[in-house]
């Protein structure tokens, strides 16, 4: 149980195109969902926080008109990177914390969306 | 956000136990301490958390220091498998977010 996709797992794209990337929870409610990135050998870094019917928080630095977050129902959150250009590229990463879940702040991630801009 | 210490990086032999340590010493006393994984080119993976006591999984023991300033994650028996970097994570219930550090990058040797 408690398995998070994402689609697509690998993306190029050219500078100046926009680009949506999905993360779903297959077998579990999420009300809450949070979104990553990873540049190569760093950590992850928190970039927003997206509650079901609610806008994004997003972190310190992270530009939200660059960044669309969309938490449309429970299993499904989307970001879209607008016209993304080169530095945009980066390993992202969903998570997602189940609803009414027994487990303190337990979140479940998803294998990552592994974006190139040319 | 309360700050945990963890080495650069670990290494191991096969099938014998590993210990993973992590200082959080600024811990207050509604932290859980979490523990995640993260395979290459992969996305992060829950291993275990704790508050007070020390935990059994399937996949690993949290042994939590009496005064809860430092925790040790343990693989009783390592495999190539495990290779990975551990995470290390205070959070506060109800808190949400999870906030990353380096973490011990874990070397596996057969």
């Amino acid at each position: 149980g408690a398995v998070v996709s994402q689609h697509p797992s690998r993306v190029i794209c050219k500078s100046g195109t926009s680009v949506k990337i999905e993360c779903r929870s297959l077998d579990f409610q999420a009300t809450t969902m949070f979104w990553y990135r990873q540049f190569p050998k760093q950590s992850l870094m928190l970039m927003a926080t997206s509650n079901e019917g609610s806008k994004a928080t997003y972190e310190q630095g992270v530009e939200k008109d660059k960044f669309l977050i969309n938490h449309a129902s429970l299993t499904l959150s989307t970001l879209t990177v607008t016209s993304a250009h080169p530095e945009d590229s980066s390993f992202y990463i969903c998570s997602a914390r189940p609803y009414d879940s027994g487990d303190p702040d337990t979140q479940y991630f998803g294998p990552g969306t592994r974006l190139t801009v040319l | 956000d309360a700050k945990t210490t963890q080495p650069n990086s670990m290494e191991s032999n096969e099938e014998e136990p590993v210990h993973l340590p992590c200082n959080h010493s600024t811990i207050s006393g509604t932290d859980y301490i979490h523990w995640y994984r993260q395979l290459p080119s992969q996305g992060p993976e829950y291993v275990i958390h704790g508050l007070t006591s020390n935990v059994n999984n399937r996949m690993a023991s949290l042994a939590i220091a009496e005064d809860r300033k430092s925790s040790t994650l343990i693989l009783h028996r390592a495999t190539l498998r495990d290779a990975a970097v551990y995470y290390c994570i205070l959070g506060a219930q109800g808190a949400q977010k999870l906030v990353f550090g380096q973490g011990t990058r874990l070397t596996i040797n057969p």
